[in-house]
């Protein structure tokens, strides 16, 4: 079975310029998670997708981060503009069920250094 | 609200000693409680998870966990600590709708 895909795995960009990030969950999940991991941190939820709907976008910064996720499959993250405090580990995780007792499949990160 | 707590943020083991990795939740509900490791540059993988019944878990590479409600703990042991299990460990509680909050992870160093 293939894990969570994810790209590109690093990505270097100057402040105020624009990111996007890919995800592809593994096939039949239906929960989608993207968190941001500062070093140093442990992982933080920026927003939870259900099939294509979001469940929770509490903690996303919404004057700069956008997700989608059209179809309810692959799922992409944007940053615009980008800040400094923004130099993260994006991660995306998917899981097979809603329920709070399923655990959560993590892609490999994408690492962003903004300069 | 689900929370968790790691305590000690940096855990140095000598080669063949007990690991002891210490996680206590805060939850308004029964928990869900979850153990991951992460490897330099690599996503989560989990270790083990608490749901119901038994309340010693096993996990992966040798690692268990006890729920302990009364002392509202989840740490993490190992018997026997290898040069591979150098990573950061994470505790997660899973609250309503299945959202995951981590702790800020422990270091764990091998010392050979």
């Amino acid at each position: 079975e293939a894990g969570v895909a994810q790209s590109p795995r690093y990505k270097i960009i100057e402040k105020r310029q624009s990111v996007a990030f890919w995800c592809n969950p593994i096939s039949g999940h239906a929960t989608l998670y993207w968190y941001q991991q500062i070093l140093g941190q442990g992982p933080k939820l920026l927003i939870q997708f259900q099939n294509n709907g979001v469940v929770d976008d509490s903690q996303l910064p919404k004057d700069r981060f956008s997700a989608e996720r059209l179809k309810g499959v692959d799922s992409t993250l944007k940053i615009q503009p980008a800040k400094l405090e923004d130099s993260a580990v994006y991660l995306c995780a998917s899981s097979s069920h809603p329920a709070s007792s399923t655990e959560a499949f993590f892609g490999q990160g994408t690492r962003l250094t903004v300069v | 609200a689900q929370s968790v707590t790691q305590l000690g943020s940096h855990v140095s083991v000598s080669e063949g000693a007990l690991v002891l990795l210490r996680c206590n939740y805060s939850s308004s509900v029964p928990p869900y409680l979850f153990w991951y490791v992460q490897y330099p540059n690599q996503g989560l993988q989990l270790l083990l998870k608490y749901t119901t019944g038994a309340t010693l878990v096993k996990g992966i590479n040798g690692f268990e966990a006890e729920f302990k409600k009364s002392e509202t703990s989840f740490h993490l042991t190992k018997p026997s600590a290898h040069m591979s299990d150098a990573a950061e460990y994470f505790c997660a509680v899973s609250g309503t709708g299945n959202q995951f909050y981590f702790g800020t992870g422990t270091s764990l160093t091998v010392i050979p």
